[in-house]
């Protein structure tokens, strides 16, 4: 059974910084490219950064580049999402998903939750 | 970006009607693709490559389009249909999601 466990959000300061995690099983984590989606309280879904299985592509959406990294660890079946510069505006419930060759999100995590307030 | 643009917002069926949620790209894209939210849940594959049904999605569910216009269709709307239905497409380097179409139950 494919698993994506979501961990290390929180609420944190504007301009502070956060990494999340996404730990993954019951796949072979390392062929598939990997995405972060967020959606703020009462909105809709956003996405927020991929990266191909080999880490070869990544790609930002225009509200987070510069400001976002995502990485991953094939060894330990593990996808990075590190934060900085936070924003009020980056409140939201981030979710893991991965991605198929044909650009759908098949499955996600449960979410976890970003909350930047001072 | 390609931005796409669902309608309605919100709409309210009764059970057994047919419903249709429409998606409408900036520019032409290849495919489309839906997934379906409820409340405190996080999203599922509802509809894939435009027309294909992820896996248990229930029969009275379609999808069609091409080029700049898509569209979600329940025949015999269900109680159990009452959700967010939210549209999505890739073109290169972005991921772009419609706004969601929220489905009631009338």
């Amino acid at each position: 059974e494919v698993q994506l466990v979501e961990s290390g959000g929180g609420l944190v300061q504007p301009g502070r910084s956060l990494k999340l995690s996404c730990l993954a099983s019951g796949f072979t984590f390392s062929n598939y490219g990997m995405n972060w989606i967020r959606q703020a309280p009462g909105k809709g879904l956003e996405w927020v950064a991929s990266i191909s299985s080999s880490s070869s592509y990544i790609y930002y959406a225009d509200t987070v580049k510069g400001r976002f990294t995502i990485s991953r660890d094939n060894a330990k079946n593990t996808l990075y999402l590190q934060m900085t510069s936070l924003r009020s505006e980056d409140t939201a419930l981030y979710y893991c998903a991965r991605h198929t060759i044909g650009a759908l999100f098949d499955y996600w995590g449960q979410g976890v939750m970003v909350t930047v307030s001072s | 970006e390609i931005v796409l643009t669902q309608s309605p917002t919100t709409m309210t069926a009764s059970p057994g009607e047919k419903v249709t949620i429409t998606c409408r790209a900036s520019s032409s894209v290849s495919y489309m693709h839906w997934y379906q939210q409820k409340p405190g849940a996080s999203p599922k594959p509802w509809i894939y490559e435009t027309s294909k049904l992820a896996s248990g999605v229930p029969d009275r569910f379609s999808g069609s389009g091409s080029g700049t216009s898509y569209s979600l269709t329940i025949n015999n709307m269900e109680a159990e249909d009452a959700a967010t239905y939210y549209c999505q497409q890739w073109n290169y380097p972005s991921y772009t999601f419609g706004a969601g179409t929220k489905l009631e139950l009338k």
